[in-house]
């Protein structure tokens, strides 16, 4: 597998409060995604980081990337009900184009 | 513009069934995949095609599965003679091309075999 630990598998917050979750990979990859699926969608893409970068920002969200220890961590600020949601974090598939994808944290977040 | 679009949404049947997936991508995708997604867990890669081309296929379960996508296109994922096993949601997403790492998926067909 190319996933190491995995990120916590639930979590539920209350509203307002804030939220980070991790993953840690195994083989080199050149950018980690973070996609949400919500209930009965398919995932979507909410913020990518590349391998030189340390930081990425986006809004209430912010991703890092640690290529040294192959993990990143995805934080949200001020969560609302609407970011309850499975958050993955996926890495490239033999250096292409497709995903491959860890188990994913399900956040629920309470009004 | 559209997004990838997937049909049936569901299915149910009998273990020994065959069972078709169809997805429609974003127009001007020129790279289609497909994911098999069970429950609780992240989707993985079944197969994976630029223009008509199958780049990888590897990653298919085994000969039950095929996937073709034969004018660029549309493309259709089937699996004859189900079995329990293959109860998973099936994702279908796209991508612009080899520059672009955004995938977008559709919202997937969930299969229950019984």
């Amino acid at each position: 597998s190319q996933w190491g630990e995995e990120n916590l598998q639930a979590l539920s917050i209350q509203e307002g409060e804030d939220v980070t979750m991790n993953c840690s990979y195994k083989t080199y990859t050149t950018v980690v995604q973070w996609y949400r699926q919500k209930s009965g969608k398919g995932p979507a893409l909410i913020i990518l980081i590349r391998s030189n970068e340390r930081e990425k920002r986006s809004g209430r969200l912010r991703a890092t990337l640690d290529t040294s220890s192959q993990s990143s961590s995805l934080s949200i600020t001020g969560t609302l009900a609407t970011d309850t949601a499975v958050y993955f974090c996926a890495t490239e598939y033999q250096g292409g184009r497709a995903l491959i994808f860890g188990t994913g944290t399900t956040v629920s977040v309470s009004p | 513009e559209a997004g990838v679009t997937q049909s049936p949404r569901y299915a149910v049947l009998q273990e020994g069934q065959a069972v078709s997936f169809w997805c429609d991508p974003i127009s001007g995708h020129d790279t289609l995949y497909w994911y098999q997604q069970p429950r609780d867990q992240g989707p993985q890669l079944l197969v994976y095609f630029r223009d008509e081309a199958v780049i990888d296929n590897s990653q298919l379960p085994s000969d039950r599965f095929s996937a073709v996508r034969p004018k660029g296109t549309n493309s259709t994922l089937k699996i004859q003679s189900a079995k329990q096993g293959d109860t998973a949601t099936y994702l279908c997403a796209s991508s612009r091309d080899w520059g672009g790492y955004e995938q977008y998926f559709g919202p997937g067909t969930r299969l229950t075999v019984l």
